[in-house]
């Protein structure tokens, strides 16, 4: 079957810097995605690999090495607003989205 | 631009009542999908629709139709609510030029 893990929640500091990992294994790879969802609000789209290496945005940067089945999100100089939900997706042979139950991400001052 | 709308916000229904939950998109994308999102779960897709006049099956369809009359419009209808479709919907779009997929604020909907 296919599966899509990510650890339930991670507790990090303000300024910081955090790693959320997510692993994969899934009916063929057209691409990882990482989306942020505040708590009771829709996922936004964050970052897309498809090939292995790093992507920055900014802040932001996701990881990817399909050899390994495995991607990371890298948030640096965290601030309060990061705080929230991490959604690892991949998108099988079928071009559909698996999704990953998401990581809670609790910012401390 | 809107983006995508959903609507209602929330809703509680009855048991065994029908319910069509609404979406609508203005960024002429060719795709839309249906989620639901439960805690401690992963979004699960519902059916999805590539264009408008078509649409498929995902991962979790029964007990819900869709249809898909023209590009901008892509209602889900439960027709008799289960206690186990209590859960928050989200409508999706994509563009056939990218994958990614942009989201609706969702509906929260409790089946009693």
């Amino acid at each position: 079957g296919q599966n899509i893990d990510q650890p339930t929640e991670m507790t990090a500091t303000e300024g910081a810097i955090v790693q959320i990992n997510c692993t994969y294994q899934t009916s063929g790879f057209n691409g990882l995605f990482w989306y942020q969802q505040h708590a009771g609000e829709a996922p936004t789209f964050l970052s897309y690999n498809v090939l292995d290496g790093l992507e920055e945005k900014g802040r932001f940067s996701s990881f990817l090495s399909r050899s390994k089945g495995y991607s990371y999100l890298l948030l640096k100089e965290l601030q309060m607003k990061d705080s929230a939900s991490y959604l690892c997706a991949v998108m099988d042979s079928n071009y559909q989205l698996i999704w990953g139950a998401g990581t809670k991400l609790i910012i401390k001052p | 631009t809107a983006g995508i709308t959903q609507a209602p916000t929330s809703q509680i229904l009855a048991a065994g009542r029908s319910m069509t939950l609404r979406c609508t998109q203005d960024m002429r994308h060719n795709a839309m999908y249906w989620y639901r999102q439960d805690l401690g779960l992963g979004l699960r897709l519902i059916h999805y629709s590539n264009t408008a006049g078509t649409t498929g099956k995902g991962e979790v369809p029964d007990g819900y139709s869709v249809s898909r009359a023209n590009t901008d419009d892509f209602p889900l209808t439960l027709a008799s609510a289960v206690p186990s479709q209590t859960s928050v919907y989200f409508c999706a779009s994509s563009d056939s030029s990218e994958d990614t997929q942009y989201f609706g604020p969702g509906t929260r909907l409790t089946v009693l």
